[in-house]
């Protein structure tokens, strides 16, 4: 399984953009890049997802590094409710090989 | 559709006790997972489904643990002679099949082995 690694936990203040780093160095052609969070007490959310271009929808952006090593998840303006783990996970786009691997995530803090 | 659910949403056993846990997909979806998570560390993968067929599962899944979704529906995971170990929140997934697909995660059944 193709590996990511995050920072451990990351803060940020109310109402400030968010950029959350994800490191894929050994991501293949055909892995899409995707974004979950983990409210507590809840199971995890979709975020977004990404093959090779940017992406944005209501929850968030995606920049993608033109070389797909790294990829960095965007909260335009944090909200308390934004407080969550954030999971980078590669999903192959090969058909049968296809699960969700979750690693440590990242902590996010949003400060009022 | 309400989502995923999953039942019980908590359960408490004596070890050496059988459990089962219900997992109701969304309708349309055939992919179907099973993860489990204990505090502080990412959800776990532990098999997954598309229909019926278990397409994978991990080496974390001993020979006590069984997973069945006879008719491509809801799924079932069982854990026999339960263990302290096992205490975990356990979640259900499901998506369509297809790398663009979003899997979506019930609220997880917290099982505590006493």
């Amino acid at each position: 399984d193709a590996k990511t690694t995050q920072p451990n936990s990351m803060e940020s203040n109310e109402e400030e953009p968010v950029h959350l780093p994800c490191n894929h160095s050994t991501i293949s052609g055909t892995d899409y890049i995707h974004w979950y969070r983990q409210l507590p007490s809840q199971g995890p959310e979709y975020v977004i997802h990404g093959l090779t271009s940017n992406v944005n929808n209501r929850m968030a952006s995606l920049a993608i590094a033109e070389d797909r090593k790294s990829s960095t998840l965007i909260l335009h303006r944090a909200t308390l409710r934004d407080a969550a783990v954030y999971y980078c996970i590669l999903l192959s786009g090969i058909q049968g090989a296809q699960k969700l691997v979750f690693g440590q995530g990242t902590r996010l803090t949003i400060n009022p | 559709d309400t989502g995923v659910s999953q039942d019980p949403r908590h359960k408490i056993t004596k070890r050496g006790q059988n459990v089962t846990f219900r997992c109701d997909p969304i309708s349309e979806h055939n992919r179907l997972y099973w993860y489990r998570q204990t505090l502080g560390q990412g959800p776990e993968f532990l098999t997954y489904f598309q229909n019926e067929a278990q397409l994978e599962k991990s080496r974390l899944l001993s020979d006590r643990f069984s997973a069945e979704r006879p008719k491509g529906s809801f799924s079932t995971l069982e854990i026999q002679r339960t263990e302290q170990g096992d205490s975990a929140m356990y979640l259900c997934a499901s998506s369509l099949a297809g790398s663009k697909g979003e899997a979506f995660f019930g609220q997880g059944t917290r099982l505590t082995v006493v």
